[in-house]
Order: C-alpha cells, then structure tokens, then sequence
C-alpha cells in the first residue's frame, strides 16, 4: 500500500531534548515536505526537500532542522524543543512539480512541556 | 502575502442536504487550489485539485470551482451523508517554483447528522 509513515505518532517531551520524527515514504517520490498544524493558523510548512540531498525552508522553519540523505526518510529534528513547538506534525511526498497530488502521513502529535 | 479563508468555520447539517463550503484567497496568481478532507488520526486526503487553467473539477458528489480572478473556490457537496463529516481544507500551491507548497486556510468543520 503506498504510503507516508511517519513515528512517532504521539510524543510528550522535555524543552531541550532532542528528538528526530522520523517520516518515510513507499512510493518513490522525490518530493517531501513537513507541516506543522496549529489551532487557527492552519498547517504551515516548515521545510521541504526537492530531492536527495536538497532541502530549503518553508515558512516556519525557526528551531528545526532536516535531512535528506535517501529518497524515501525525510527526518524532523528539533535539536532543543521548546514550548512553541507543541503541535500536530505532518509529513507529505509527492512524484514531483506541478499538478502533483501530495500524499501525508497520519500526523505525529508533539507536546513540549 | 497570500493568505487564505474559510467560511463558515463550523456547519452543522442534516443527511441529505446540499452544501456549499466557501474559500477565499488574497493573491490571485495561484499555480493550483485543491480541497483536502482532515479526518482525527488519518491524516489528510486529497478531494479535488483544480488548475488554475480551469474552472470547476468534479468527484462523484463533490464539485469544486475556481475563480482565480476573484480570488475564489467553493466546494459543493450533493446529497450530503454522515460519513461526510470531517474538517474540509482549501489549499492553494502559490508559485510555481515550489509548487508542492501548499498554503492551507484554517478549515470547515462540518457535521451531518442522520
């Protein structure tokens, strides 16, 4: 079944440890993309990766980081999580540019306390 | 900056009636706009994508218009069913550089009822 799977789907932290949202998908898509969802301002996106090794930010991309070192994981990481980075997470794929249906994962719910 | 909006925020209908879902956004030069439905714990799943060539796409019940010159998207819904209860999402793909962007409103939260 093509897919987007992202872990882990739910997370309570600490501010200031580390942690990776992994995201990985079936379908060979070379593009990927996180979002972030929050109660009235809608999912914004963080960054997004073109392909292998390509990356650039989105609109939100303050306090995490990213990596694309194969075709199909494209990791979250938020290297020192704080409050304001409470939200639902999501990762999407799709084949390429333009007229593209994106696919995403079921979400990954983070609480930082 | 684009920005886009969704009235009504909230709708609550019997099964059975046609509705209207509306979405609006500020700039016009939009590279594609596509409806999304939000179910809790499933994640997103695409309804409609419309180009901004075109003016209307069509789903089985569901029907999506475009009018890029007015900044305006409705979706309708015929014949509306329980099963149609979700958070509806517009999203528009603004450039097309990055046009796997999407800019998303806050949504519809509809509720059908039998």
């Amino acid at each position: 079944e093509a897919q987007v799977t992202q872990n882990p789907r739910y997370l309570i932290t600490v501010t200031g440890k580390k942690l990776t949202v992994t995201c990985s998908q079936n379908m060979n898509h070379e593009y990927m993309s996180w979002y972030r969802q929050d109660p009235g301002l809608g999912l914004r996106q963080i960054y997004y990766s073109m392909n292998v090794e390509v990356t650039d930010k989105g609109d939100v991309p303050e306090g995490y980081k990213v990596s694309r070192k194969e075709k199909r994981n494209f990791p979250l990481i938020l290297e020192s999580p704080s409050p304001n980075q409470t939200s639902l997470y999501f990762c999407a794929s799709s084949s390429g540019m333009g007229a593209n249906v994106l696919t995403f994962g079921a979400g990954s719910r983070l609480t930082v306390l | 900056k684009q920005e886009v909006t969704q009235i009504p925020a909230a709708l609550s209908v019997p099964e059975g009636e046609n509705l209207v879902l509306n979405c609006s956004f500020t700039d016009s030069a939009i590279y594609n706009l596509q409806w999304f439905r939000q179910d809790p714990g499933k994640g997103l799943t695409s309804l409609l994508l419309i180009q901004s060539s075109q003016r209307e796409q069509t789903s089985g019940r569901l029907n999506a218009s475009l009018d890029k010159s007015s900044g305006r998207s409705t979706l309708y819904i015929a014949a509306s069913q329980p099963g149609d209860s979700a958070t509806y999402l517009c999203a528009v793909s603004p450039s097309t550089y990055n046009t796997d962007k999407l800019i998303f409103g806050t949504g519809t939260r509809l509720q059908v009822f039998p």
